[in-house]
């Protein structure tokens, strides 16, 4: 019964390949994120949706593109991954915009 | 952009002192600032959060108070313990961004 939760846990993979990171809530939320924390703990917003449509898409290399098939699923997809991607990756949801965040467990992803 | 600052990065308290934490902000129209706590490996999770019209706000051991007239609020934990050792970040929503820029966060560690 995760309220928010994304899979895989850990990901490790070769510069260049691409990879996808799943993400479901069944908090009936309406606003869905993706974040990325450095080695450094910094949480950065990457994007946002609202109701399925794109509201935040910060300075993002285009090699990541988010995906929303409905209100309860976000995606996250990387193509030619890089070493500096790697980090820990969290999906978060909240009932609107600037609401309280519920994250997921976060995605470990290491790129060799 | 937003622009939030949070100081220490670092705090090592004895078992039952107090501990603060501070951030400043740079909008001011933001109007909801949270605090999460993440402990090692976990996710973040809300432990408290203020909005714009209310100066303090207390749970159990911890509050928050905030200055709007100064653009900074702080966390405040009385009587700590070993299970309050996380990293803290504070976080500050702004309505015209739709977006909550999280501070760079503090390492609490509680010695017995």
């Amino acid at each position: 019964d995760t309220a928010v939760s994304q899979t895989p846990k850990y990901l490790v993979t070769q510069m260049g390949n691409d990879k996808s990171i799943k993400c479901e809530q069944n908090l009936g939320h309406d606003t869905m994120y993706w974040y990325k924390q450095d080695s450094k703990k910094f949480l950065k917003i990457m994007f946002s949706y609202n109701n399925k449509e794109l509201i935040i898409n910060e300075t993002v290399p285009n090699r990541f593109s988010p995906k929303s098939p409905d209100k309860a699923h976000l995606n996250l997809h990387i193509n030619s991954l890089e070493l500096g991607d790697s980090a820990v990756y969290f999906c978060a949801s909240s009932q609107d915009p600037g609401g309280k965040l519920f994250f997921g467990s976060g995605t470990q992803l290491s790129v060799l | 952009g937003e622009n939030v600052e949070q100081h220490p990065s670092t705090l090592s308290v004895q078992e039952g002192d107090s501990a603060v934490i501070k951030c400043t902000y740079s909008d001011s129209a933001s109007n909801y600032f949270p605090w999460y706590k993440q402990e090692l490996g976990k996710r973040p999770q809300l432990i408290i959060d203020i909005r714009s019209n209310v100066g303090e706000k207390k749970d159990q051991r911890i509050a928050v108070t905030l200055n709007k007239t100064a653009k900074h609020f702080s966390l405040h934990i009385t009587e700590t313990q070993p299970e309050d050792s996380a990293v803290y970040f504070c976080a500050v929503y702004t309505g015209g961004g739709n977006k909550l820029t999280f501070g760079t966060g503090t390492q609490l560690k509680v010695e017995l």
